[in-house]
């Protein structure tokens, strides 16, 4: 069964301070991992799809990256509007199914 | 407005009653999918049905259906309700049956409170 875990539960950021938030995964098989974000009351947003190790994905100030057992999710010089909880999620080979991790709440403060 | 519609916003009911949840998908989009989401956990992934027949089933309890219609949206039947299927569920579509390799488009939820 496909595992996701995501650290730290939580993260306080002041801004412009940068930082990495953490997806460990196991699959049999990756067909793709995503990150999402997801603001208090609303459903997720898809922000990125990685498909192989090695691969990086990057918008504004964030930038995705993937190892064959985790992803990175990296946050530069963040603002208070990137206050969210970013979900890692992994397909594998085989199952129509996505599963998530249970997010990083990150909160940035001004 | 992400395109994915989902009525009603919030839903409050007693145990033992039954109640429907309603999602119109993303014009254009023909596969939807239904997800749990409940405090302290993750997405739980419950079904998945691309135009009109079921494609994937996940963790979904018996006393819970689905179905899709001709007109591509769908409903989400929750039967014999506990306290513990108090949650928020999502909707999500996406163009084709396999796992969308640009993502879900999610809707906002229908949070459902059980008394």
């Amino acid at each position: 069964e496909d595992q996701v875990t995501q650290s730290p539960e939580a993260l306080r950021l002041q801004e412009g301070e940068s930082s990495s938030l953490n997806c460990s995964y196991t699959v049999s098989g990756l067909r793709g991992l995503f990150w999402y974000r997801q603001d208090p009351g609303k459903g997720p947003e898809f922000l990125f799809t990685l498909y192989s190790a090695g691969e990086e994905k990057e918008k504004e100030r964030l930038k995705a990256t993937l190892t064959k057992k985790e992803s990175f999710l990296h946050i530069t010089a963040p603002k208070p509007e990137d206050s969210a909880t970013y979900l890692c999620a992994v397909n594998s080979g085989g199952y129509q199914k996505v599963t998530f991790g249970t997010g990083t709440k990150l909160q940035v403060i001004p | 407005d992400s395109g994915v519609t989902q009525t009603p916003k919030h839903l409050i009911t007693a145990t033992g009653q039954r109640v429907t949840l309603r999602c119109s998908p993303r014009s254009g989009d023909l596969s939807v999918y239904w997800y749990q989401q409940s405090l302290d956990q993750g997405l739980q992934f419950l079904i998945q049905y691309y135009n009109g027949e079921e494609r994937a089933k996940g963790n979904i309890l018996e006393r819970f259906s689905a179905q899709q219609f001709p007109d591509l949206h769908s409903e989400l039947n929750l039967s014999s309700l506990e306290l513990g299927d108090s949650a928020l569920y999502f909707c999500a579509s996406s163009v084709g049956p396999g796992t969308a390799v640009y993502g879900y488009t999610f809707g906002s939820g229908t949070r459902l409170t059980v008394v």
